[in-house]
């Protein structure tokens, strides 16, 4: 069975850009979560998602915006990039919201 | 509000010595324990979980955890490192009414041959 998938793997951006990282969860998961890595920390929770509906949010800013769509799937938008904001984004599913969460293999951004 | 302290941000033993990493939380109601492991540029892979019931705890690859309550610890060993056991390990604490994970800062694992 496939895992979770998150794409792209890795993405260069500028100061003040926006960015746009997609996940897929496991088959038959429903709910998805957000963690910001920064290098040489753990992860960091952003956001979960379940049924398209905001479960949880972490301590992040405005700028960083998700939202699930019909098939599970899940998008995490940052706007205004700074360069604080190069980390490993890791999207996480889990059946429901309060079940084990396995980890896709994330996302690389850095921002210049 | 939970935490998660791990004791040694890196951790050297030889091939074939016990593996002991540790792990102390601080949770207001009954944690949810997790231990993951990273290998370099790669997401975070599930060993183990503790939610109810034995404090011992198998996960995958020969580990195990113990969950103990007084000591507010979920340390992580192996009783014999192989050299593909080298990558980093982070654990985690949530509870059962919570969407989020609470993750350590992590351990580097070093295998020596």
């Amino acid at each position: 069975d496939a895992g979770v998938t998150q794409s792209p793997t890795h993405l260069i951006k500028t100061r003040g850009q926006h960015v746009t990282l997609r996940c897929s969860p496991i088959s038959g998961h429903k709910s998805v979560s957000w963690y910001q890595q920064v290098l040489g920390q753990g992860p960091q929770f952003i956001f979960q998602y379940y049924e398209k509906e905001e479960r949880g949010r972490g301590n992040f800013p405005d700028r960083f915006s998700a939202r699930q769509f019909p098939n599970y799937s899940s998008e995490l938008n940052v706007n205004a990039l700074l360069l604080g904001d190069s980390a490993l984004y890791l999207c996480a599913s889990s059946v429901r919201v309060q079940e084990t969460q396995y980890f896709g293999p994330g996302t690389r951004l850095l921002v210049l | 509000a939970q935490s998660v302290t791990q004791l040694g941000s890196h951790v050297s033993v030889s091939e074939g010595a016990l593996v002991l990493l540790r792990c102390n939380y601080s949770s207001s109601v009954p944690p949810y324990l997790f231990w993951y492991v990273q290998y370099p540029n790669q997401g975070l892979q599930l060993l183990l979980k503790y939610t109810t019931g034995a404090t011992l705890v198998k996960g995958i690859n020969g580990f195990e955890a113990e969950f103990k309550k007084s000591e507010t610890s979920f340390h992580l060993t192996k009783p014999s490192a192989h050299m593909s056991d080298a990558a980093e390990y982070f654990c985690a604490v949530s509870s059962s009414g919570t969407y989020k994970y609470i993750f350590g800062t992590g351990t580097r694992l070093k295998v020596l041959a």
